[in-house]
C-alpha cells in the first residue's frame, strides 16, 4: 500500500537483537519485490529483492520472506547494528504497463546501542 | 563508476519561478524514474522516461510539471510556476533495463518560500 501522509510505523531494538519489519503490498499480480533502506538526507538503497516465485530468499544478514497469499511481505534483519538505524520501505513491481516501483509506506527502524 | 547523480542537491524558488531538476543516470542506463517524496512519507512515482521517451508519466501532475530525457545530456524535471505544495525531495532512479531494481541519486530538496 502507499503512504497517505500518517507518521511512519517505528521499530526500536536493542543493538544485536533481530529485527523484523513488515509490508503489506497492494496487487496480487505484482511479480517481483524490494527492500530498499532509507538513511536521513539519503536516497534509497537496494538491500534486497525476491521474485513471486519464491517465498524466501537470504542475503547478508537479511532475509525476505514472500506470502503471497496474504499479500505480505516481511525483513529480518539478524544481529542489528546501529548502522541499520534508517526508514525502510518495500516496494512491488505491477505487471504490464511501464512496470514502475511502487512503494510501501515505510518504517523507521532504530537501533539502540 | 558513478552513481546516480543529482543536482543541485538543494533548490530554493519563490513561489511563481521555475525549478529544474536535473539527473544523470549511472553510465549504461537508458531507463530514468522520477520519484517525489513528502517528509515522513514514501516515494510516488511521478514520471519514468527512456532516452528520448517518455514511458509513463500517470504520476505526475498534468499542470506546471514537465520532464525531458534527451539523447544527449542529462533528465530534466521542471517545475514552471512553483507552489508551496511542490516543496520536497524529489529522487531520480536509473535502470539498465527498465525493470525491477532501480538505483536512486541523493535526490533534490526543493523549497518554496
Amino acid at each position: 500500500g502507499e503512504s497517505v501522509g500518517l507518521h511512519l510505523p517505528t521499530l526500536s531494538v536493542q543493538e544485536g537483537d533481530n529485527s523484523i519489519i513488515n509490508c503489506a503490498y497492494s496487487n496480487s499480480a505484482s511479480d517481483y519485490f524490494i527492500w530498499y533502506k532509507q538513511e536521513s538526507g539519503k536516497g534509497p538503497q537496494f538491500i534486497i529483492d525476491i521474485r513471486s516465485n519464491m517465498d524466501k530468499r537470504q542475503g547478508q544478514r537479511v532475509t525476505v520472506l514472500l506470502n503471497k497469499t496474504v499479500k505480505h511481505l516481511s525483513l529480518q534483519i539478524a544481529a542489528t547494528q546501529p548502522g541499520d538505524s534508517a526508514v525502510y520501505f518495500c516496494a512491488e513491481v505491477l505487471l504490464g504497463g511501464s512496470e514502475k516501483l511502487v512503494f510501501g509506506k515505510g518504517t523507521k527502524l532504530t537501533v539502540n546501542p | 563508476n558513478a552513481g546516480v547523480m543529482q543536482n543541485p542537491r538543494h533548490l530554493v524558488r519563490r513561489r511563481g519561478q521555475e525549478a529544474r531538476l536535473r539527473c544523470s543516470p549511472m553510465k549504461g542506463h537508458s531507463h530514468v524514474y522520477w520519484y517525489r517524496q513528502l517528509p515522513e512519507e514514501g516515494l510516488k512515482f511521478m514520471v519514468y522516461l527512456q532516452k528520448e521517451n517518455i514511458i509513463d508519466e500517470s504520476g505526475m501532475p498534468k499542470e506546471r510539471f514537465s520532464a525531458e530525457f534527451p539523447k544527449e545530456g542529462p533528465s530534466i524535471l521542471r517545475i514552471q510556476q512553483v507552489v508551496r505544495g511542490d516543496s520536497a525531495a524529489y529522487f531520480c532512479a536509473s535502470s539498465p533495463e527498465g525493470l525491477g531494481k532501480l538505483f536512486f541519486g541523493s535526490g533534490t530538496q526543493l523549497s518554496v518560500l
